[in-house]
């Protein structure tokens, strides 16, 4: 399977933007770049996922690289709510099973 | 619409002695899986079942069986647990389409004496 590198941890002030990012230079061409997070004490939850092109939804924006061998979750305001670990993915069809790597503690600072 | 139910929340056992764990999904989801998230670490997959009556290895399925009577629930056994087996277990479900997404519950935290 294709990993995915991500630093360990990062720290953001509050209702500032925060840019995760995501490094998958084995990506393979039907790979789907995934970012789940976890909240302390929860399970995680499914907050992006894209192909090819950037997305955005109510939660976050995904911009991947042309080369896909890179891609960052994009988090426009923070909150004290957004810390967590967030966790990049790479994901194709085949067995449909999700690899968890470490992940990146996200801390947010009031 | 309750999502992904585990039961119990919390669980103490003996070393030896047997448990199931439950897991119901009501979003009529085909796929169905288990993990474990030791301290510290990423979930690692424990079973997974693609449909009703079918199961399937993970990457860690030693010491564990599960079963899929119902499309709905999916049960994690552990028939003579160990001390490795102390851990925060999560069971998520999905459509199992190419894209995949999962649904998790909120995890069961499982101490072995």
């Amino acid at each position: 399977d294709a990993k995915t590198t991500q630093p360990n941890s990062m720290e953001s002030n509050e209702e500032e933007p925060v840019h995760l990012p995501c490094n998958h230079s084995t990506i393979s061409g039907t790979d789907y770049i995934h970012w789940y997070r976890q909240l302390p004490s929860q399970g995680p939850e499914y907050v992006i996922h894209g192909l090819t092109s950037n997305v955005n939804n109510r939660m976050a924006s995904l911009a991947i690289a042309e080369d896909r061998k890179s891609s960052t979750l994009i988090l426009h305001r923070a909150t004290l709510r957004d810390a967590a670990v967030y966790y990049c993915i790479l994901h194709n069809n085949a067995g449909n099973m999700l690899t968890f790597g470490g992940g990146t503690r996200l801390m947010v600072k009031p | 619409n309750a999502g992904v139910t585990q039961t119990p929340k919390f669980r103490v056992l003996k070393t030896g002695q047997s448990m199931t764990l439950l897991c119901a999904q009501d979003m009529n989801h085909e796929y169905m899986y288990w993990y474990r998230q030791d301290p510290g670490m990423g979930l690692r997959l424990i079973h997974y079942s693609v449909g009703e009556g079918t199961t399937a290895k993970g990457e860690v399925p030693d010491g564990y069986n599960v079963s899929r009577l119902k499309k709905q629930n999916f049960l994690l056994g552990l028939e003579s647990a160990a001390p490795s087996q102390t851990s925060v277990y999560f069971c998520a479900s999905s459509f199992g389409d190419l894209q995949n997404i999962q649904y998790f519950g909120a995890g069961t935290r499982l101490s072995v004496l």
